[in-house]
């Protein structure tokens, strides 16, 4: 079943402008992950927040977690014509090891120079 | 992404063609995973693998069919597949003990 559904499903922004991408799911996890997809290639894992944390930091990466409202979100600041592609985030519901991970539809952003 | 290999990374099959799908990861990881990714719907776990032993399998058609021979193989072993199985097929692997999974670069597969 779909867990995480990201908002908006697009974006078009200007270089240097700040992104945010929402992500909302619906049952307890664990922890919460962000990844990144360029057209049509593998995923590349970009932050981790556990459901005991609320805010992390990751260089430009910024994302935040409400429990209580089962969302989170992702800010890329300063974004660059290199972070265009789709963002996907993925809950694991128990926090163990070898779990699969249940994704959202992601957002595709795009970053006009 | 040489951390995880796929190959092929383009298959075209019709729907009588049996082929297969190999993932190979150099992490030292012992859980591999596959999933599928469709046009416009969200990525769809297929099958775990933890210390080579299947311990999740989503409800997916026979025709598709896993082998782990070892913690740095797996394998996704296709036969009479129908157009809508066409999609990126994308291969995983992490250590039992984190969360973070690293992909390959995908296979696309087209059944005509």
């Amino acid at each position: 079943s779909q867990q995480g559904e990201e908002d908006p499903q697009a974006l078009s922004i200007q270089e240097g402008e700040n992104a945010t991408m929402n992500c909302s799911y619906k049952t307890s996890i664990n922890n919460l992950q962000w990844y990144r997809q360029n057209s049509g290639r593998g995923l590349v894992h970009l932050i981790l927040i556990r459901s005991n944390e609320r805010e992390k930091h990751s260089g430009r990466l910024r994302v935040t977690l409400d429990t209580s409202k089962k969302s989170s979100s992702l800010l890329i600041t300063a974004s660059r014509a290199a972070d265009t592609a789709s963002y996907f985030c993925a809950t694991n519901d128990s926090g163990g090891g070898a779990d699969g991970l249940t994704f959202g539809k992601g957002t595709h952003l795009i970053i006009q120079p | 992404e040489t951390g995880v290999t796929q190959t092929p990374r383009h298959l075209v099959m019709g729907m009588t063609n049996k082929k297969s799908l190999k993932c190979e990861q150099h992490l030292g990881h012992n859980a591999m995973y596959w999933y599928k990714q469709s046009a416009k719907k969200p990525l769809e776990l297929m099958f775990v693998y933890s210390l080579e032993e299947r311990v999740e399998n989503n409800s997916v058609p026979s025709r598709f069919s896993p082998e782990c021979p070892n913690s740095s193989h797996l394998f996704l072993h296709l036969h009479t597949l129908q157009p809508e199985d066409s999609a990126l097929y994308l291969c995983a692997s992490s250590h039992t003990s984190s969360e973070t999974q690293y992909f390959g670069p995908g296979t696309r597969l087209l059944v005509l």
